[in-house]
């Protein structure tokens, strides 16, 4: 069974751009959380969609968005970006939305704000 | 709301010693804890959870943990170390209802 893949891998992009990153979940699964990494801040929650529904939202400006398709592939959208976004952009996927399901990660997309 | 605390940002350790690395959470109520093992540009990988019963864990590559609610730590171990073990471990605690929460990382470097 295929992983979680992310795309692009890498982005390079300039303040005041938006930017859609993309996330297919393994087969089958129907949760897709997404996380914002860097190095002062760590692993943070930025939301997470189920049959299509956000169900949860981390504490993150409106700039920050995202939505879920029905095949449960899902987007994220950063408009207007400031530096502070670069960082490394990890999606996971769980069977349910159970807390107990586990989820498996995506490689990531690395994401660069000149 | 929910917190995870791993005191040790690096642990430097030789090869085929003893490891502990230690995560400490700040509330034991209901909560499942997980460990994740992140190898360079790479995404997160599961290496064991409790969701309850036994309180020792076995997981993957040889890896164990021990939840302790009395004083709500969940310490991961390996009793021998290899080379490949170089990495950053995460904790992470989830209560339902919730989102993850994860623990700032201890970066594993394993010496020859």
């Amino acid at each position: 069974k295929a992983g979680v893949t992310q795309t692009p891998r890498y982005l390079i992009k300039t303040r005041g751009q938006q930017v859609t990153l993309s996330c297919s979940p393994i087969s089958g699964h129907r949760s897709v959380s997404w996380y914002q990494q860097t190095p002062g801040q760590g692993l943070q929650f930025l939301f997470e969609y189920f049959s299509e529904t956000q169900r949860n939202k981390g504490n993150f400006p409106g700039r920050f968005s995202g939505r879920q398709f029905s095949n449960s592939r899902s987007e994220m959208n950063v408009s207007t970006l400031e530096l502070g976004d670069s960082a490394l952009y990890l999606c996971a996927s769980s069977l349910g939305d159970s807390p107990t399901d586990t989820q498996y990660f995506g490689p990531g997309t690395r994401l660069t704000v000149l | 709301a929910q917190s995870v605390t791993q005191l040790d940002s690096q642990v430097p350790v030789f090869e085929e010693a003893p490891v502990e690395l230690r995560c400490n959470y700040s509330s034991s109520v209901s909560v499942y804890l997980f460990w994740y093992v992140q190898y360079p540009n790479q995404g997160l990988q599961l290496l064991l959870k409790y969701l309850s019963g036994s309180t020792l864990v076995k997981g993957i590559n040889g890896f164990e943990a021990e939840f302790n609610k009395s004083q709500t730590s969940f310490h991961l171990r390996k009793p021998s170390v290899h080379i490949s073990d170089t990495a950053e471990y995460f904790c992470a605690v989830i209560k339902r209802g919730q989102n993850f929460v994860f623990g700032p990382g201890t970066r594993l470097s394993v010496l020859p």
